[in-house]
């Protein structure tokens, strides 16, 4: 069985300073892991995905993500927030294609002026 | 690539009337579709997998002859909330994965349906 953790459910940080976005998981097996962005009233945006190929992943707008197997986690960082920055976060686990998703329970972030 | 539209993105309707929504994968072919429920604040809660050409598999407590799924095509599923009631009033948001190849574990979502029932 295959659950996401994501630590913190708000985080409020200024603009121009550093995102960290704290996730957890445990699986089986090998995972697929995702991060994904969701603005108000609209649908999920792939940030990242991590699939083995290198630990340290980069995705859109900035946003990277590091995989490390001996903490079981994939915290999402950027250096510098954007007030556009400002969404709901969720970090999301597969254990095969075509396999449901586990969704962690989302980390709401704020951008202060 | 990877576009997944719905249509619509908004729908009002009566209590006992029923609602369609479609979800499309503009340039790719998707075997499977799922749709999703989202409360206010709340995570996504998968409510059915859906691949082409057979029967959807629903997750446990979503009701089948509630929430029809039609899977008619590699780039077209509807879900169908039948004798809506205000209770079934939610975001309803869609994905689709790729046929095959290295992304076919990745799920690219829709922009959600608003449904309100009065």
């Amino acid at each position: 069985a295959q659950s996401v953790t994501q630590l913190d459910s708000h985080v409020s940080v200024s603009e121009g300073t550093p995102v960290l976005l704290r996730c957890n998981y445990s699986s089986s097996y090998s995972p697929s892991l995702f991060w994904y962005v969701q603005h108000p009233n609209k649908g999920l945006q792939l940030l990242l995905k991590y699939t083995s190929a290198a630990t340290l992943v980069k995705g859109i707008n900035g946003f990277e993500a590091e995989f490390k197997k001996s903490e079981t986690s994939f915290h999402l960082t950027k250096p510098s927030a954007h007030m556009s920055d400002a969404a709901e976060y969720f970090c999301v686990v597969t254990e095969a294609a075509g396999n449901k998703l586990t969704f962690g329970g989302g980390t709401r972030v704020l951008v202060k002026p | 690539g990877a576009v997944v539209s719905q249509h619509p993105s908004w729908v009002i309707c009566k209590s006992g009337t029923s609602v369609k929504i479609e979800c499309r994968s503009l340039d790719f072919q998707a075997t499977t579709m799922f749709w999703y429920r989202q409360f206010p604040k709340q995570s996504l809660m998968l409510m059915a997998t859906s691949n082409e050409g057979s029967k959807a598999t629903y997750e446990q407590g979503v009701e089948k002859d509630k929430f029809l799924i039609n899977h008619a095509s590699l780039t077209l599923s509807t879900l169908t909330v039948t004798s809506a009631h205000p209770e079934d009033s939610s975001f309803y948001i869609c994905s689709a994965s790729r046929l095959a190849g290295d992304e076919a574990d990745t799920q690219y979502f829709g922009p959600g349906t608003r449904l309100t029932v009065l």
